[in-house]
């Protein structure tokens, strides 16, 4: 098994552009997470979708952010326009979980985002 | 709403010696509670994990961690640490979704603890 999959592993931007963060959870689980990583805030939850379906989007920050998974085997988090402060390492994690149980959640290795 | 206190930032143990980092929770519920570890520029890396039963679990590369309900901790120990053991500890909490389609909750974070090995 591969594992999670991201992409890309580093992502330099300017300031206002559009960024596309990827994501191929592994095959088989049902739920699929964001998280961001930074040194003053730690790994925060962002958004996590059940069965392809956004379940809890309250970690996201602001409108700029949306995530988006289209099927079962891929995801996307997207920043428009992004921002200096949105600097950060974000992973994607997947799990196969069922109602009254819980099964650890794998991560991927994070992209690492830098807005200048 | 759920929490995780890790309250040791930053911790140095000589190669050989035992370790115990503190982790301390609040969960309205029965917790399920994860230790991870990140080494750096990589990603997280479940090392154990408590969901019921034995309140002792053995994870793997030798940790092992207690949870105490009556103390809301969940501590990990290792008797005898290792150079490769130097990373970034995270303890985390989490919750089976409350949604018919199964799955499980996001988990939520303590601000992790960084581990420095001495020789």
């Amino acid at each position: 098994d591969a594992g999670v999959i991201q992409s890309p592993r580093h992502e330099v931007t300017e300031m206002g552009q559009e960024v596309t963060l990827r994501c191929k959870p592994i095959s088989g689980h049902n739920s699929l997470f964001w998280y961001r990583q930074t040194m003053m805030r730690g790994l925060e939850l962002l958004i996590y979708f059940n069965n392809n379906v956004p379940i809890d989007d309250s970690g996201m920050p602001e409108d700029r952010f949306s995530a988006k998974m289209p099927n079962a085997s891929f995801s996307t988090l997207k920043i428009q326009p992004s921002e200096p402060r949105d600097s950060a390492v974000y992973f994607c994690a997947s799990s196969q979980g069922s109602l009254n149980s819980y099964n650890e959640q794998f991560f991927g290795p994070g992209t690492r985002l830098t807005v200048l | 709403a759920q929490s995780v206190t890790q309250p040791d930032i930053h911790i140095t143990v000589s190669e050989g010696a035992s370790l115990e980092l503190r982790c301390n929770y609040s969960y309205g519920a029965t917790p399920y509670l994860f230790w991870y570890v990140q080494s750096p520029g990589q990603g997280l890396q479940l090392l154990l994990k408590y969901f019921s039963g034995d309140t002792l679990v053995q994870g793997i590369k030798g940790f092992e961690a207690e949870f105490k309900r009556s103390q809301s901790s969940f501590n990990l120990r290792k008797p005898s640490v290792h150079w490769s053991d130097a990373a970034e500890y995270f303890c985390a909490v989490g919750a089976p979704s409350m949604y018919s389609g199964g799955g499980a909750d996001g988990l939520t974070f303590g601000k992790g603890t960084h581990l420095i090995i001495q020789p």
